[in-house]
């Protein structure tokens, strides 16, 4: 079946250091791909998403791109603020009568 | 323009007994998931509703679980009788069309506590 497989967190950093945040997945066909962040005490939305290979989805100066020849969607930023702090899931959906798989989720604390 | 809501937020309950979560989506949005997310993991499928019918319900534990979504809007899950192992957030989100590329919209969830 379809799965998604991002790095272990939590990850730490100081304020404006760059961010990548690893991210694959297996998956029959082409699916759509997402991040999706969950900042403290809110609830999960989306950060970004492409939907065919090679696409690069961008939002609040994360970008990824759909990679289909490596099956990845790594999340990168070049200088993360505190406000970043979050945990972040990387997705993918197959459409039709699939819902989304998601990853496990990256813990991301970024320190002033 | 209003998003996903849900209800309750917080639901202790002990072990055996039953629990309903409620989920109203965005107006107008065809699509509606029922996700489970155990401490430490990802949101796990449940049920998909594709109007007010499901389109899969394959890792929804039948015995215990059930929901419904009539009149194509509102939905109910429901729990009965709960395990300790259903402790967990309880998340409903929403799509326009379900199209693969669509955007899953996510309420708040609901954290279920099984004592």
């Amino acid at each position: 079946g379809d799965s998604v497989t991002q790095m272990e967190g939590p990850v730490t950093l100081s304020e404006e250091a760059c961010l990548t945040i690893n991210c694959t997945y297996t998956a029959t066909g082409y699916p759509s791909l997402f991040w999706y962040v969950q900042y403290p005490g809110e609830g999960l939305q989306l950060l970004l998403k492409a939907t065919k290979a090679d696409d690069k989805g961008s939002n609040k100066g994360f970008e990824a791109t759909y990679r289909k020849e490596t099956t990845s969607f790594h999340l990168e930023k070049g200088s993360v603020q505190v406000s970043d702090s979050a945990v972040y899931f990387c997705a993918l959906s197959r459409g039709g009568a699939d819902g989304l798989t998601f990853g496990k989720g990256t813990h991301l604390i970024i320190q002033p | 323009e209003a998003g996903v809501a849900q209800s309750p937020r917080y639901k202790i309950i002990e072990k055996r007994q039953s629990v309903a979560f409620w989920c109203n989506p965005i107006s107008g949005h065809a699509t509606l998931y029922w996700y489970q997310q155990i401490l430490g993991q990802g949101p796990k499928l449940l049920i998909q509703f594709q109007n007010n019918g499901v389109v899969d319900d394959s890792q929804l534990p039948k015995d215990r679980f059930s929901a419904e979504r009539l009149k194509g809007v509102d939905s109910t899950l429901k729990i009965q009788p709960a395990k300790l192992e259903d402790s967990a957030v309880y998340l409903c989100a929403s799509s326009f069309r379900g199209m693969g590329s669509d955007t899953q919209y996510f309420g708040p969830g609901t954290r279920l506590t099984v004592l």
